[in-house]
């Protein structure tokens, strides 16, 4: 089945840095989500980004699907920021609604 | 975006007991999930709640243990029976509408310690 690998898995930034996720998958998908994890569990959507590139205020995120990857920006990070940054895709495979998940990128702002 | 709430936010259990989670949507939606979140590791599907039907399980998830519900378009219930340390774990239901296939939204999750 299709692979999701992302990286760096984890990541030092002091406030105001600026950094970039990546997420690699190894074949064609429908969808791409990327998500926040807070130190308290919830899980917040970014970004949803089958293709091209989207912003939402510091965050920006582009995917690349005909080369499999996708990458999130974030601009002058914040101790808010803080957390596990996870991808997710939905393969393009039948009606499968099955969301395959990396491993996640822990990331930690320090003031 | 729907709203999801789950309760409990949070519960200490002992092991042998079981646990139910409840999951609410303020909207209809298509699609409703259960997940596991084991310490430090990414998300695992449980299974599909399926509205007035059986759940459909993942390789490794079984009934028994995990019995779900969902008695209508907009509420489910996971039960995690007689649980032992190894369950401890977030539990995250999510859920797809209708108008966003594929496109899921979680909710804040249930956090459980057994001892």
């Amino acid at each position: 089945g299709i692979q999701v690998e992302q990286s760096p898995p984890d990541l030092i930034l002091q406030e105001g840095a600026n950094s970039t996720l990546r997420c690699n998958f190894s074949d064609s998908v429908n969808n791409l989500q990327w998500f926040h994890q807070n130190p308290w569990g919830q899980l917040i959507n970014l970004f949803y980004i089958p293709s091209g590139t989207k912003q939402n205020g510091r965050l920006s995120a582009t995917t690349v699907a005909t080369e499999r990857y996708s990458l999130l920006y974030i601009s002058s990070s914040q101790t808010t920021d803080s957390g596990v940054y996870f991808c997710a895709v939905l393969p393009n495979a039948g009606n499968n609604r099955k969301l395959i998940w990396g491993l996640g990128t822990s990331l930690a702002v320090n003031p | 975006s729907a709203v999801i709430s789950q309760k409990p936010s949070r519960d200490i259990c002992q092991r042998g007991t079981s646990l139910t989670i409840q999951c609410q949507v303020d909207s209809q939606v298509t699609m409703m999930f259960w997940y596991r979140q084991q310490p430090g590791q990414s998300l695992t599907l449980i299974a599909t709640a399926n509205q007035g039907s059986e759940a459909t399980y993942e390789s490794g998830f079984v009934i028994d243990k995990f019995p779900i519900s969902r008695p209508n378009l907009t509420f489910s219930t996971l039960t995690v029976s007689n649980m032992s340390p190894e369950d401890s774990s977030i539990y995250l239901c999510s859920v797809e509408e209708y108008n966003a296939v594929g496109e899921q939204y979680f909710g804040p999750g249930t956090r459980l310690t057994v001892t």
